[in-house]
């Protein structure tokens, strides 16, 4: 099986503009999760959608949202960018049976976001 | 709250030596543990987990991992460094109860782990 994807690998964009980063989970898995990964914060979570709906959220402000279509590929969107929000984004997905606890969440490669 | 501690940034050990890279946790629940193991502009790759069951984990390229109940620690090892183990470790850690947050992986702060010739 294909792994996951995203897309754009790479991205530059400046202060107050917006970003949309997709990700298309393995084939068959229905849950995709985002994290943000930074060297001083670490790897933070950002929400997990499953089925088309949000499921669990982190402590992140409300210009980061995400969204899930149809076919289980997942967009999150970044609105009027700041500094900080310069870092590498993971998206992550797993079969997402109820609970899904023991699950493991299988990762794509990121996509490096530079805020200037 | 759950949470992860790796108490060290960096480990150095020589190529063929065996090699630990801790782990420490405390969830309210039963812990269910991960390691991934991250290499420069590269995403997570899964090396192992922890569900139940016994106590010692073996994962992909020779390494496993012991599950510690008392000490709340599930530190990662491996007989015989290689070079190309180098790279970037996390441990994370998910409640094993079955509700709205199980999908949570909480991370540690990784470990640099460097071996050398």
């Amino acid at each position: 099986k294909a792994g996951v994807t995203q897309t754009p690998r790479y991205l530059i964009k400046t202060r107050g503009q917006q970003v949309t980063l997709s990700c298309s989970p393995i084939s068959g898995h229905r849950s995709v999760s985002w994290y943000q990964q930074t060297p001083g914060q670490g790897l933070q979570f950002l929400f997990e959608y499953f089925s088309e709906t949000q499921r669990n959220k982190g402590n992140f402000p409300g210009r980061f949202s995400g969204r899930q279509f149809s076919n289980s590929r997942s967009e999150m969107n970044v609105s009027t960018l700041e500094l900080g929000d310069s870092a590498l984004y993971l998206c992550a997905s797993s079969a997402g049976f109820a609970g899904g606890s023991q699950e493991t969440q299988y990762f794509g490669p990121g996509t490096r976001l530079l805020v200037l | 709250a759950q949470s992860v501690a790796q108490p060290e940034d960096q480990v150095n050990v020589a190529e063929g030596n065996p090699l630990t890279v801790k782990c420490t946790y405390s969830v309210s629940g039963n812990p269910y543990l991960f390691w991934y193991v991250q290499y420069p502009n590269r995403g997570l790759q899964f090396l192992l987990k922890y569900i139940t069951g016994d106590n010692l984990v073996k994962g992909s390229y020779g390494f496993e991992a012991e599950f510690n109940k008392s000490q709340t620690s599930f530190h990662l090892k491996k007989p015989s460094a290689l070079v190309s183990d180098s790279a970037l470790y996390f441990c994370a850690v998910r409640d094993g109860r079955r509700t709205g947050t199980a999908s949570k992986l909480t991370f540690g702060t990784g470990t640099r782990l460097q071996v050398m010739l």
